[in-house]
């Protein structure tokens, strides 16, 4: 059965410092990955998605980047925090239908909460 | 825009009754759309899939309706328990990913 792992669990990090978030898979192959920001009180935002290994999407322009190393290794990156950066960071993945190039059901990790002092 | 709206106040309901959530879009012409629970602290768990050519489709106490002239889809949950307390979101299509609406609170009290 597939597995997604998101580490760590909780960060405290204070502004201007870097930060890196990695989530990977496990149990199945050529996953598209996902990473969401929820902050409190607001929706699930979309931040990065990638269909392939070194093919990255941003939908939000900040301070923040992704990479995809591996086929099922998903990092979220920042040079420096900002304050807003704080929140609940939810990596993803779903299956490639193939031909479609487009994932239907998501299944999320257990998220990273992060707080920017 | 594409815009996903789900009603921001919260819903408390009694065991037993049946809980109504709704799901309003715009801009969207979906394949499908589909429903996700998610508890505090947690990441959003799959619920159900409806196609646009589905107008209903059920699993277990979870019905789900779907109507593209209306842009809107319904959620069912009938003889609600309070282990079904949680925030349920819709979410539609976007291109490779999904647009999740913010979610309604669902409270069921004993």
């Amino acid at each position: 059965s597939q597995t997604i792992h998101q580490w760590p669990a909780t960060l405290v990090q204070p502004v201007g410092s870097p930060l890196s978030l990695e989530c990977t898979v496990e149990g199945t192959s050529n996953p598209n990955l996902y990473w969401y920001r929820q902050a409190a009180g607001r929706g699930l935002q979309l931040l990065f998605y990638s269909v392939g290994i070194g093919q990255i999407s941003s939908e939000v322009p900040q301070n923040l980047s992704a990479s995809r190393p591996q086929d099922r290794q998903f990092i979220l990156s920042s040079k420096k925090l900002l304050l807003s950066d704080s929140g609940f960071y939810l990596c993803a993945w779903s299956t490639r239908l193939a031909g479609v190039g487009l994932g239907e059901t998501q299944y999320f990790g257990p998220g990273t909460r992060l707080l920017v002092l | 825009s594409q815009k996903i709206e789900q009603n921001s106040e919260a819903l408390n309901i009694q065991e037993g009754k049946t809980a109504t959530l709704t799901c309003n879009y715009t801009n969207y012409s979906p394949a499908y759309l589909q429903w996700y629970r998610q508890d505090p602290g947690r990441g959003p768990v799959f619920l159900l899939l409806i196609r646009e050519n589905e107008k209903e489709k059920r699993k277990e106490r979870l019905k789900v309706t779907f109507d593209t002239t209306l842009k809107q889809s319904l959620f069912h949950i009938t003889a609600s328990q309070p282990a079904d307390s949680a925030t349920y979101l819709c979410a539609l299509e976007s291109g490779y990913a999904l647009n999740f609406g913010k979610g309604t609170s669902l409270l069921v009290t004993p």
